[in-house]
């Protein structure tokens, strides 16, 4: 079993719709929880950070961490043409070593 | 402030041979990483350089070393190149520790053939 693992896709929305984006993991010791989005010929750029449980929100963007049920989510409402990616799910365990998703590949069509 | 720089953008090499790829972490990162990326397998950590000393290995070959110089700047080498080893290779800048991410590169585009 992966250590984390992320549904690949592709997913394609419509302009303006919300979008959701999970990763389940399996090690209940990481702490430190990321989303990335990766653009065509692009590194990953951190989009949004969370430690421990609860939500974060940033604008359009709102991450979910769910450490009972080893599960976290990134929601992206009014979705965007410019949302148009790969998101990468993160994780950070106590050595300091990231855990990521394969990536999920989003459209959102205009 | 400037980003994480990795040179080439990309190579293309053949089989057999070894390659050198370099990344320049943000100016007061100290920790670098490396990973591979490929369609099938995703991100894989290849290991990461703190104060010129390797901190953290992942699980590849020998064939892939690398180093990180006092100034922070990395290196990484991949010897006898194989065709499984094109890839896009990433390098990741963090403070100390990782708690509030990385910031990556653009990447090397390393083509095997």
């Amino acid at each position: 079993q992966k250590e984390v693992e992320q549904d690949p896709g592709p997913l394609s929305v419509p302009e303006g719709a919300i979008v959701s984006l999970n990763c389940t993991y399996s090690n209940s010791a990481f702490q430190y929880f990321m989303w990335y989005r990766q653009y065509s010929r692009k590194g990953p750029e951190l989009l949004m950070y969370t430690y421990s449980s609860g939500n974060k929100e940033d604008g359009r963007f709102t991450a979910q961490v769910d450490k009972s049920s080893k599960y976290i989510s990134l929601f992206i409402r009014d979705s965007q043409p410019s949302d148009s990616a790969t998101y990468l799910c993160a994780m950070l365990d106590t050595g300091n070593q990231f855990y990521f998703g394969t990536g999920t590949s989003l459209t959102v069509i205009p | 402030k400037a980003g994480v720089t990795q040179t080439p953008r990309y190579l293309i090499k053949t089989r057999g041979q070894q390659v050198t790829l370099s990344c320049s972490p943000i100016s007061g990162h100290r920790s670098v990483s490396w990973y591979q990326q490929t369609p099938g397998q995703g991100l894989q950590f290849l290991f990461e350089y703190f104060s010129e000393t390797q901190r953290n290995k992942g699980n590849f070959p020998g064939r892939f070393s690398g180093r990180q110089f006092s100034n922070s700047r990395s290196e990484m080498n991949v010897s006898t190149l194989e065709l499984g080893d094109s890839a896009l290779y990433l390098c990741a800048s963090s403070l100390e520790n990782a708690n509030y991410g990385y910031t990556f590169g653009s990447g090397t585009r390393l083509t095997v053939v």
